[in-house]
């Protein structure tokens, strides 16, 4: 099966652009989250999305927006890129929308704002 | 509010040893769920276990074995018999039962010589 994918992998923007982002979960989960990791620190949650219905949203600027479509695949936006938007962004999938379920990461998409 | 700890940064060690890399967690629920991932260099965060609160017991996978400890509020991770595949950042984190993100400890990397 499958696991969870990204795209791209990596991307080069320039101040005040826009990216999107995009993600597949595994078949069969119906929850997709979306984290900011830093060089050199751990993950940070920026949202996550069951049944196409935000469940939850990180300490981010309204820069920063997601959705999740019928299909359960994501995408994350952000508007108008900073310096400090520079940094792997993992999407992830579990089966259920909180608690005990572990989730199942990406391999990240690499963004490097200049 | 949930806090994950992680105190040792980096930690070498010679092929064969046993190490033992240190969690901490905060968090005032008395339902939350703990979880140790590996990040090799290829970034893919990998789930490698998952502990709930009340369920204490130790666990033991092969080489790997983790020590659940509420009194200290520790979820400790040991590696018996290191191998140089073992190399990657590993990172904790805590899911409270309510909650919707995962908070991640800022990893412990972890290098094995040959």
């Amino acid at each position: 099966d499958a696991g969870v994918t990204q795209s791209p992998t990596h991307l080069i923007k320039t101040r005040g652009q826009h990216v999107t982002l995009r993600c597949s979960p595994i078949s069969g989960h119906k929850s997709v989250s979306w984290y900011q990791q830093v060089l050199g620190q751990g993950p940070q949650f920026i949202f996550q999305y069951y049944e196409k219905e935000e469940r939850g949203r990180g300490n981010f600027p309204d820069r920063f927006s997601a959705r999740q479509f019928p299909n359960y695949s994501s995408e994350l936006n952000v508007n108008a890129l900073l310096l400090g938007d520079s940094a792997l962004y993992l999407c992830a999938s579990s089966l259920a929308d909180r608690g005990p379920s572990p989730l199942h990461f990406g391999n990240g998409t690499r963004l490097t704002v200049t | 509010a949930q806090k994950v700890t992680q105190a040792q940064t980096e930690i070498s060690v010679v092929e064969k040893e046993d190490v033992t890399l240190d969690c901490v967690y905060e968090t005032r629920d008395t339902t939350y769920y703990l979880f140790w991932y590996k990040q090799p260099p290829s970034g893919e965060l990998v789930f490698l276990i998952r502990r709930n609160s009340f369920d204490e017991q130790n666990e033991i996978s092969g080489r790997y074995s983790w020590n659940f400890q509420k009194s200290t509020s520790s979820f400790n991770f040991t590696i018996t018999a290191s191998q140089v595949v073992d190399s990657a950042v590993y990172f904790c984190a805590l899911s409270e039962g309510n909650n919707n993100d995962m908070r991640f400890g800022a990893g412990t990397r972890l290098t094995v010589k040959p």
